[in-house]
């Protein structure tokens, strides 16, 4: 079975640019997560989302960021405009409810922006 | 709120030695409880898991025992390998709500 998948796998840009990342979950999977990891703040939950609907979204940094997911096998995050402490890994995860259930992530997105 | 703690890293052991990386929780209800590992340059893999108090998780080695008395859940392997260096994530789900709740890793390196 293919795993999350995530592009752009890197990613270099200037400040300012808009930059999209994507993710494709695991089929039927109805949990989709979007994590950052950086060396100051480790690992932190961005947002998720229960079949294509946001749960919580109490982690998005700031309103430059944003996420959609249009469909149970697609979804984005967006930086509009980007700045350099965005640099960073950014992981799409999936998994299938109920809690306690596994959650599998995609190999991340590494971000820099300049 | 719910959290995770981990010990201090980074922790360097020579080859064939005892491993034990302490994990600690605070959680409202009844957590399941994960243990994640990072090879340089990948996402995170599920390493082990238990859902409930005195369940054991193992895989390739390492264990760990959900500890409800104590609420922790430490890492052990009795014979670590080169291939064991990697960043480790101790991670709770509080049950009813699926997101995964991590500690701030730590990083492993094995001499030869």
């Amino acid at each position: 079975d293919a795993g999350v998948i995530q592009s752009p796998r890197h990613e270099v840009t200037e400040m300012g640019q808009e930059v999209t990342l994507r993710c494709k979950p695991i089929s039927g999977h109805d949990y989709l997560f979007w994590y950052r990891q950086t060396m100051m703040r480790g690992l932190e939950l961005l947002i998720y989302f229960n079949n294509n609907v946001p749960i919580d979204d109490s982690g998005m940094p700031e309103d430059r960021f944003s996420a959609k997911m249009p469909n149970a096998s697609f979804s984005t995050l967006k930086i509009q405009p980007s700045e350099p402490r965005d640099s960073a890994v950014y992981f799409c995860a999936s998994g299938e409810g109920p809690s306690g259930n596994t959650i599998y992530f995609g190999e991340g997105s590494w971000l820099t922006v300049v | 709120g719910d959290s995770v703690t981990q010990m201090e890293g980074p922790v360097t052991l020579s080859e064939e030695a005892f491993l034990t990386i302490n994990c600690t929780y605070t959680a409202t209800g009844y957590p399941s409880l994960f243990w994640y590992v990072q090879y340089p340059g990948e996402g995170l893999q599920l390493l082990l898991k238990a859902t409930k108090a005195d369940d054991k998780g193992s895989n390739k080695g390492f264990e760990a025992t959900y500890r409800k008395e104590t609420t922790s859940f430490h890492l052990e392997k009795g014979s670590v390998q080169v291939s064991d260096s990697a960043v480790y994530f101790c991670a709770l789900n509080v049950r009813g709500a699926q997101k995964l709740v991590f500690g701030q890793g730590t990083r492993l390196t094995i001499n030869p």
